[in-house]
């Protein structure tokens, strides 16, 4: 069975400041490993994914995640935040092979201007 | 292309009635998901068809829950009869192959049960 821990529930932070959302998880298995964001009201929208390769990845508006298999983490970081960064982010594994998504509990990122 | 298509947007109803909910997949995905959003749970995983069959159910929570795929474009989630322990944000996601580990979600029905 796999499960992912989300260390910190709330993060606040100010605008343009940089933000680091914790992420670990267990596995027997090799796994895929994902960032969901999800706006207020809204359903989730994928915004990065760590396949195979790079261990580094980056999504289109500046956040990056690193996947440590020694730690068994995949990180989320953004150098700098802007108020439209406001959101609810879920880290996600998928055993290699299956289609199963198991979900964090979720980290709220709050932006302070 | 229109996203995942979820109906209705919210659902009120009362103790005892029969909830329907109903998703309609990206065109040409054949991976359909049904996952429930409550603060206490998180998300998690209700069930999920692969061309229309179901391949895994170990998520839903009782047999008063139950889903159906009838075609590639139509997918339903029924519950009956309702509880107040049933309301959740009820999420409907697809994947298509190749790329099947990438899901694409709906808006979400938010279903809330007096």
């Amino acid at each position: 069975a796999q499960s992912v821990t989300q260390l910190d529930s709330q993060v606040p932070v100010f605008e343009e400041a940089p933000v680091e959302l914790r992420c670990n998880y267990s596995s027997s298995v090799s796994v895929y490993l994902f960032w969901y964001v999800q706006y207020p009201n809204q359903g989730l929208q994928l915004l990065l994914k760590y396949l195979s390769g790079s261990t580094l990845v980056e999504s289109i508006n500046g956040f990056e995640a690193e996947f440590n298999k020694s730690q068994t983490s995949f990180h989320l970081r953004k150098p700098s935040v802007h108020i439209s960064d406001t959101a609810e982010y879920f880290c996600a594994v998928m055993p290699q092979g299956a289609q199963k998504l198991v979900f964090g509990q979720g980290t709220r990122l709050t932006i302070n201007p | 292309d229109a996203g995942v298509i979820q109906s209705p947007r919210h659902e009120v109803t009362e103790m005892g009635q029969e909830v329907t909910l109903r998703c309609k997949p990206i065109s040409g995905h054949d991976y359909l998901f049904w996952y429930r959003q409550t603060m206490m749970r998180g998300l998690e995983l209700l069930i999920y068809f692969n061309n229309n069959v179901p391949i895994d159910d170990s998520g839903m929570p009782e047999d008063r829950f139950s889903a159906k795929m009838p075609n590639a474009s139509f997918s339903t989630l029924k519950i009956q009869p309702s509880e107040p322990r049933d309301s959740a944000v009820y999420f409907c996601a697809s994947s298509g192959t190749p790329g099947a580990e990438t899901q694409y979600f709906g808006p979400g029905t938010r279903l809330l049960v007096l």
